[in-house]
């Protein structure tokens, strides 16, 4: 079953506008990571947060997350074209739980130029 | 991707005949994963593997073997193929259990269809 469910499915933003995909998921994480995938490539890891971290940067990432609400934000700043992607959240479950990452469905984000 | 190679990319083949599929790392992590890619679902896992020899049932493991002789190779075999089994294929590599600092490193996939 899966873990993380993004929110939006999809997203399309014109080049330039911030994009915020969103994560929820259902059990107790020791961290989250988001991660991106172009078409027909693998994942590509972009972003890790602890479960005891609450905002974290990097260059135009900033994820947020909310363990009392099960949530995690992922928002790209001044998007480009080369940003048109799907998004995946995927969590780490503390407490002995799935002994792989748990991936959500994804968001697919198409930047319009 | 660097350090993990994923063969073939794409193949056909018949219900009922067995596929193996390889994914070759060079980066010398001790973990390694096999994942399916379907519509609507996401990615799943398939099995993983902790070391040489060792090997675990992930969520969707049924229909599904590995094997790992060596640290740099991951097995996944389809002992009789059937047309719910096509999907793509990743394997993953990691340098400790769930990613870590660094997370999974993927490979390209490989695009198998049943037919």
């Amino acid at each position: 079953s899966q873990q993380g469910e993004e929110d939006p499915q999809a997203l399309s933003i014109q080049e330039g506008e911030n994009a915020t995909m969103n994560c929820s998921y259902k059990t107790s994480i020791n961290n989250l990571q988001w991660y991106r995938q172009n078409s027909g490539r693998g994942l590509v890891h972009l972003i890790l947060i602890r479960s005891n971290e609450r905002e974290k940067h990097s260059g135009r990432l900033r994820v947020t997350l909310d363990t009392s609400k099960k949530s995690s934000s992922l928002l790209i700043t001044a998007s480009r074209a080369a940003d048109t992607a799907s998004y995946f959240c995927a969590t780490d479950e503390s407490g002995g739980g799935a002994d792989g990452l748990t991936f959500g469905k994804g968001t697919h984000l198409i930047i319009q130029p | 991707d660097a350090g993990i190679t994923q063969s073939p990319r794409h193949k056909v083949t018949e219900t009922g005949t067995p596929v193996t599929l390889r994914c070759h790392q060079t980066e010398n992590h001790r973990y390694m994963y096999w994942y399916r890619q379907d519509p609507g679902h996401g990615l799943r896992l398939i099995h993983y593997s902790y070391g040489v020899k060792d090997t675990d049932k992930g969520e969707v493991s049924d229909g599904y073997s590995v094997s790992r002789s060596k640290t740099e190779d991951f097995l996944l075999t389809l002992e009789s193929a059937t047309s719910s089994q096509t999907s793509v294929y990743f394997c993953a590599i990691s340098e400790s259990t769930r990613g870590g600092a660094r997370g999974y490193t993927f490979g390209s996939g490989t695009r198998l269809t049943v037919v």
